[in-house]
C-alpha cells in the first residue's frame, strides 16, 4: 500500500544515454512534483504538474522533461544525460491546493558515468 | 524568489532533551510551511504542515510554530529520543498558486544514548 512509488531505486548509466524515471502515487492526488538533492544534500524543485498544467523550474535544462499518462504518473525523462546529472531524484504528490501537504517518494540515485 | 535558512546546521543533543530547531524564509507570502524529516539514504518523510492562518501545529512530542510576518519557524522537539536523528527540512510554499516548496539545507539532528 506504498502512497508514492519510484522506479528504479538505483539507476547508473553512460555519459550521453537516455533514460526515464517512474513515480506513481495512489493517494488520488492532484498535483505531482519532481525534486532533485544533489551532492551537497540541497533539495530543488524541479517540476509541478496539476491537471495538465505543467510548471517548471527555470533553471531546468530542457534535457529534462516530464511525461504524465495520467493523473496517478508522472514520469521523468532525461536525454543526452551529463555527469552533472548524478543525484537523487524524488517524486512527490499532493492534494488539491487548500491543503498543500506533500508526500515524498523513497527516491532514485541517478549515477551517470 | 524564496530564500530559506536554517540554523544550526547540525545539532548533537543527549537524550530526554527538549530543542529547537529554526527555520527563516525571505518572502512572508507563503500560503503554508512544511517540516519533514529525512534519513539517510531515505526519502522525505511529512512532519507538520503550518497553513498561513495558522500559529502553530503539534503532533506528539513535536510543535511547529509559524510567524509568517517575520519570516520564521520554529520545530520543538519535546524529550528527544535517539530515533529523532535525523536531518529536518523546513519548506514554505511560496503560494501564488505555484504548488512548490523551497526547501532550506536542513539541521542534521544527532541524538546520543
Amino acid at each position: 500500500d506504498t502512497a508514492v512509488s519510484q522506479t528504479p531505486k538505483y539507476l547508473v548509466t553512460q555519459m550521453g544515454n537516455d533514460k526515464s524515471i517512474k513515480c506513481e502515487q495512489n493517494l488520488g492526488h492532484d498535483t505531482m512534483y519532481w525534486y532533485k538533492q544533489d551532492s551537497k544534500k540541497f533539495l530543488k524543485i524541479m517540476f509541478s504538474y496539476n491537471n495538465k498544467e505543467l510548471i517548471i523550474n527555470e533553471t531546468v535544462p530542457n534535457r529534462f522533461s516530464p511525461k504524465s499518462p495520467d493523473k496517478a504518473h508522472l514520469n521523468l525523462h532525461i536525454n543526452s544525460l551529463e555527469l552533472g546529472d548524478s543525484a537523487v531524484y524524488f517524486c512527490a504528490s499532493s492534494p488539491h491546493r487548500a491543503r498543500n501537504e506533500q508526500f515524498f517518494g523513497p527516491g532514485t540515485r541517478l549515477t551517470v558515468l | 524568489k524564496q530564500e530559506v535558512t536554517q540554523i544550526p546546521a547540525a545539532l548533537s543533543v543527549p537524550e530526554g532533551e527538549n530543542l529547537v530547531l529554526n527555520c527563516s524564509f525571505t518572502d512572508s507570502a507563503i500560503y503554508n510551511l512544511q517540516w519533514f524529516r529525512q534519513d539517510p539514504g531515505k526519502g522525505l518523510t511529512s512532519l507538520l504542515l503550518i497553513q498561513s492562518s495558522q500559529r502553530e501545529q503539534t503532533s506528539g512530542r513535536l510543535n511547529a510554530s509559524l510567524d509568517k510576518s517575520s519570516g520564521r519557524s520554529t520545530l520543538y522537539i519535546a524529550a528527544s529520543q535517539p530515533g529523532d536523528s535525523a536531518t529536518y527540512l523546513c519548506a514554505p510554499d511560496s503560494g501564488a498558486g505555484s504548488y512548490q516548496l523551497t526547501f532550506g539545507k536542513g539541521t542534521k539532528l544527532s541524538v546520543i544514548p
